[in-house]
C-alpha cells in the first residue's frame, strides 16, 4: 500500500506570507495526487488535483507541484481564510485499489 | 450541484454494527465513485472504502473484514456497515464523492461507541 508523508506537521505563519508544504509518497504515484483543505467542524474541500490542476472556484494563490514521490502545496499569500489543516490524498491505481491520505499540515496564525 | 447528506445512529454500543446512509441529490448516483471516510476525533481522515453502481467495492485493507458498502440506485442512496465496533470507531463519518478525486463532501456525521 502507498503511504504518505507530510512536512511540516504544524506551520505558523502571519497573513501575507507566502508557505510550502511537502507531501510524500512511498513509491511512485505519477500525479494521482489531490490536496485537500479542512477547517474545524467542517468537511474537507478539494482544492487541487492531478497534482497541480486547481478546483473550480480556488483562488490563484494556491498552487501545487510535483510528480512521482514528491509533491508540494504553496499558498502565495496567506489570507485569513487559509488558516486550517491541508491533506494530501493518493489515488495511484484506482480504482483497482484504495485511497491514502496524509496525516496533514496544520497552518496557523503566527 | 450534488450534494451529500448522512444520515444514522450517532450512538452504537460496543460490539454491535454500525449503520450510515449517504442520499444523494442534484444528481445520479450513477455518474461516481462514492467513498466513506471517517476522523476521529483530534486526528486525520481516513478513508474507509467506495463503491459504484455496478456493484464494485474497494476497502481499506486495514477494515476490509468489518466492512460493508452498498448502493439503492432507486434511492439514490449508499450504505456502509461496519460491524464489531470499538470505541475506536468512534469518528466523525464523511461520505464523499467524485471520479477518483473527492468533489462532493456530506456535511459528516459524529459515532460515539459507548455502551
Amino acid at each position: 500500500d502507498v503511504q504518505l508523508t507530510q512536512s511540516p506537521s504544524f506551520l505558523s505563519a502571519s497573513v501575507g506570507d507566502g508557505v510550502t508544504f511537502t507531501c510524500r509518497a512511498s513509491q511512485d504515484i505519477s500525479r494521482y495526487l489531490a490536496w485537500y483543505q479542512q477547517k474545524p467542524g467542517k468537511a474537507p474541500k478539494l482544492l487541487i488535483y492531478g497534482a497541480s490542476t486547481l478546483q473550480s472556484g480556488v483562488p490563484a494563490r494556491f498552487s501545487g507541484s510535483g510528480s512521482g514521490t514528491e509533491f508540494t502545496l504553496t499558498i502565495s499569500s496567506l489570507q485569513p481564510e487559509d488558516f486550517a489543516t491541508y491533506y494530501c490524498q493518493q489515488l495511484n491505481s484506482y480504482p483497482r485499489a484504495g485511497f491514502t491520505f496524509g496525516p496533514g499540515t496544520t497552518v496557523d496564525i503566527k | 450541484q450534488v450534494q451529500l447528506q448522512e444520515s444514522g445512529p450517532g450512538l452504537v454500543k460496543p460490539s454491535e454494527t454500525l449503520s450510515l446512509t449517504c442520499t444523494v441529490s442534484g444528481g445520479s448516483i450513477k455518474n461516481y465513485y462514492w467513498s466513506w471516510i471517517r476522523q476521529p476525533p483530534g486526528k486525520g481522515l481516513e478513508w474507509i472504502g467506495y463503491c459504484y453502481y455496478t456493484g464494485y467495492t474497494y476497502y481499506d485493507p486495514s477494515l476490509k473484514s468489518r466492512v460493508t458498502i452498498s448502493m439503492d440506485t432507486s434511492k439514490n442512496q449508499f450504505s456502509l456497515k461496519l460491524s464489531s465496533v470499538t470505541a475506536a470507531d468512534t469518528a466523525v463519518y464523511f461520505c464523499g464523492g467524485g471520479n477518483g478525486y473527492i468533489d462532493y463532501w456530506g456535511r459528516g456525521t459524529q459515532v460515539t461507541v459507548s455502551s
